[in-house]
C-alpha cells in the first residue's frame, strides 16, 4: 500500500527566507503526486502536481517541487517566503494505472511565517 | 469559489444523532470524493463515487453511507453519532475517476456534543 509521509508537522520561517517543506512516498510504482495548501476555514487548493515528464514542476504563487524517484521524495519549495503563505500544506500521492482513483495525503505541515 | 459547494457548513448535534452532509460537484465532473478532516487522524479518505457508481471506498465506518444521484450531487450520511465523529468532512470532485486533480469544497464543520 502506498503512504505518503510529510517530515516535520509545523515549519517556521521568517519573511524572505526560503520555505523547505518535505515529502516521501513509498510505493512500488512511481505515483502521480500532489500538493496542496489549506488557508484557514477553506477547503485545499491545488498548488502543483507532478505527473510524467520534467521533474522540476512550478505552481502557483512562486512555489516549486522536484520529483526525485532515487529518493522517492517531492518536497516542496519557495525561494522567499511571504506572510500570506502562512497556512497548511499536503503532500498528497495517487497511482495512474488505477480505476479507483483516490489521493493518499500526508499528516500535513503547517507553515508559520515571522515578521 | 472553488465551484464545489458543501452544506451545511456548521452543524451542531448531540449523540445518536443523524446527519446528512450535501455536496454539488463542480461543473463538468463525475467524481466526487468524501474525505474527513480531524486533528488526531489527518486528512483520511472515505469514499469515491464516479456518475453515480461507488469507485472506491477508504476508511468509511459502517455508520456512515453515500450516494450519488443522476444530477452528480453527493450525500453523506452519517448516523449513531458518537464524540469522535466530530470533524470537518470534504467533498471534492475531478473530472474522471482517474488520477487527477480533486477540487475540494469548504467543507462542513460537524461537532457532535
Amino acid at each position: 500500500a502506498q503512504s505518503v509521509t510529510q517530515l516535520g508537522s509545523h515549519v517556521s520561517v521568517s519573511e524572505g527566507a526560503l520555505v523547505l517543506l518535505r515529502c516521501n512516498y513509498s510505493s512500488s510504482v512511481p505515483p502521480y503526486l500532489f500538493w496542496y495548501v489549506q488557508y484557514p476555514n477553506q477547503g485545499l487548493q491545488l498548488l502543483l502536481k507532478y505527473t510524467t515528464g520534467a521533474t522540476l514542476v512550478k505552481g502557483i504563487n512562486g512555489f516549486e517541487a522536484e520529483f526525485k524517484k532515487s529518493e522517492t521524495s517531492f518536497h516542496l519549495t519557495k525561494p522567499s517566503a511571504h506572510m500570506s503563505d502562512a497556512a497548511e500544506y499536503f503532500c498528497a500521492a495517487e497511482l495512474y494505472n488505477t480505476n479507483a482513483g483516490k489521493s493518499t495525503f500526508g499528516d500535513g505541515t503547517t507553515l508559520t511565517v515571522k515578521p | 469559489d472553488s465551484g464545489v459547494t458543501q452544506t451545511p457548513k456548521h452543524l451542531i448535534t448531540a449523540t445518536g444523532q443523524r446527519v446528512t452532509l450535501r455536496c454539488s460537484p463542480r461543473s463538468g465532473d463525475l467524481s466526487v470524493y468524501w474525505y474527513q478532516q480531524s486533528l488526531d487522524q489527518g486528512l483520511q479518505f472515505l469514499i469515491q463515487y464516479y456518475n453515480g457508481e461507488e469507485r472506491a471506498k477508504g476508511n468509511i465506518l459502517e455508520r456512515f453511507s453515500a450516494q450519488q444521484f443522476p444530477d452528480l450531487h453527493s450525500e453523506l450520511n452519517l448516523s449513531s453519532l458518537e464524540l469522535g465523529d466530530s470533524a470537518l468532512y470534504f467533498c471534492a470532485s475531478s473530472v474522471t475517476s482517474g488520477a487527477n486533480v480533486l477540487t475540494f469544497g469548504a467543507g462542513s464543520r460537524l461537532t457532535v456534543l
